[in-house]
């Protein structure tokens, strides 16, 4: 039973357009949502996270939207740049609830075409 | 500080063999945690330690898996009698406790059992 579901594998998008990554939870008692990217033969990095008690968090070009009446968050990358082009995971964590790990999504590819 | 190490990068073993890996953290982390990520996947918690305390351990981590981080800080992950679906990229990561801004990984050690 996947609690993280990013149904998209993949994405390409033009450079310098909006990128909009979708991830959906089922879990409510998750009360944190991160984004990682990773590049192949690396690591996941962290990118941007939010609170369950915010709707929106913003770093530069990468804005994290939270709908927690749909279960639904997303990422937006703006404007999109060939070196974003790497796959994203969403994570979620239950922190209130003191549980360590974060639970991740299967990840969506993105392509960023020059 | 160079980040999160893990040695070694690769490893391919016969089935049925030991292997041990190592994560070396951030130094100033109090928690290090293990996750593993096959192909298509996102990671998958296995499990985590604050300080020398292992705290949380996935139903993944069958019998044949042990963690250790015996002076808090590095750590080993071993596999006894390795089996094919063993083969995955194990990744280590740390926090400082409560990780609002998420994890550190590791580059990972890719484990091939043939």
């Amino acid at each position: 039973d996947q609690q993280v579901k990013q149904n998209s594998p993949s994405l390409s998008v033009q450079e310098g357009r909006i990128s909009i990554l979708n991830c959906d939870y089922t879990n409510s008692m998750f009360d944190y949502f991160l984004w990682y990217k990773k590049y192949p033969a690396e690591g996941p990095t962290f990118l941007i996270s939010i609170s369950s008690i915010k709707d929106k968090n913003e770093d530069g070009r990468f804005t994290v939207f939270l709908n927690k009446s749909a279960k639904h968050l997303s990422l937006h990358i703006v404007p999109s740049q060939p070196g974003d082009s790497a796959v994203y995971f969403c994570a979620a964590a239950n922190y209130g609830g003191s549980q360590g790990n974060l639970i991740f999504g299967k990840g969506t590819k993105l392509s960023v075409k020059p | 500080d160079t980040g999160v190490s893990q040695d070694p990068r690769h490893k391919i073993t016969k089935r049925g063999q030991n292997v041990t890996f190592r994560c070396d953290p951030i130094s100033e982390h109090n928690r290090l945690y293990w996750y593993r990520q096959t192909l298509g996947q996102g990671p998958e918690f296995l499990t985590y330690f604050q300080n020398e305390a292992q705290l949380e351990k996935s139903r993944l981590l069958s019998d044949r898996f042990s963690a250790e981080r015996p002076k808090g800080s590095f750590s080993t992950l071993e596999i006894q009698r390795t089996e094919q679906g063993d083969s995955a990229m194990y990744l280590c990561a740390s926090s400082p406790v409560g990780p609002r801004d998420g994890y550190t990984f590791g580059s990972g050690t890719r484990l091939t059992v043939v």
